[in-house]
């Protein structure tokens, strides 16, 4: 267990649908990573915040959109879904916004658009 | 951009086999970089990381890793397997001048027979 939690553990959706995609950091980290992991593009990172506040972004496509909350938890938005968005999505949380910083990863939202 | 390559995409191995994962980074400047695996069901665990220093970096469960800046290489390595180590293997990379999220490659699955 790394401490990271993900909910839902399972997403099932249908074309043109919202959803949105829960994280909470492990106790003391101030940074969120948000990965999407699907069989032809690999790992890819989307957006990271850093203590509430957008630090960096990946190939996150503007349908998609994240925040982080003063309590630190994350949310990742996906709206008008496609079927190439069905992927697994990983989020990630480190103690700062540092380089060489360890990033524990949680356990998955799988999404499924239909 | 930053890219990391895998070679190998599936590698079959008996027990007590030796394992060597190639992993080449393209990005010039200083790197920190990572191997992470993914058992089957579970999430993503960080196996070593290397950010300066001695090139040879020991991780858990028995797997080191060598830094070779003149290959652009970190290729992950281990006497001797074992059935437990069957998952997913996957290189990243940092590049300190480029934010912190990690560039993984496309990972590597191994599959050990007993």
């Amino acid at each position: 267990d790394s401490g990271v939690t993900q909910t839902p553990k399972h997403l099932i959706t249908a074309t043109g649908q919202r959803v949105t995609l829960r994280c909470s950091p492990r106790s003391g980290d101030l940074s969120v990573y948000w990965y999407q992991q699907s069989l032809d593009q690999g790992l890819q990172f989307l957006i990271q915040y850093y203590n509430g506040e957008e630090r960096a972004k990946g190939n996150i496509l503007e349908r998609f959109s994240a925040q982080q909350f003063p309590d630190l938890h994350s949310e990742l938005n996906l709206s008008s879904l496609e079927l190439g968005d069905s992927a697994l999505y990983f989020c990630a949380s480190s103690v700062d916004s540092g380089s060489g910083n360890e990033q524990f990863f949680g356990p998955g939202t799988r999404l499924t658009v239909l | 951009a930053q890219s990391v390559s895998q070679h190998n995409h599936h590698v079959i191995l008996s027990e007590a086999a030796s394992l060597e994962l190639g992993c080449n980074y393209s990005y010039g400047g200083t790197v920190n970089l990572f191997w992470y695996v993914q058992y089957p069901g579970q999430h993503l665990q960080l196996l070593l990381k290397y950010f300066s220093g001695d090139p040879l970096v020991k991780g858990i469960k028995g797997f080191e890793a060598e830094f070779i800046k003149s290959k652009f290489s970190f290729n992950l390595r281990k006497p001797s397997v074992q059935w437990s180590d069957t998952a997913e293997y996957f290189c990243a990379v940092n590049a300190n001048q480029a934010g912190t999220a990690l560039i993984f490659g496309k990972g590597t699955t191994l599959s050990v027979s007993s």
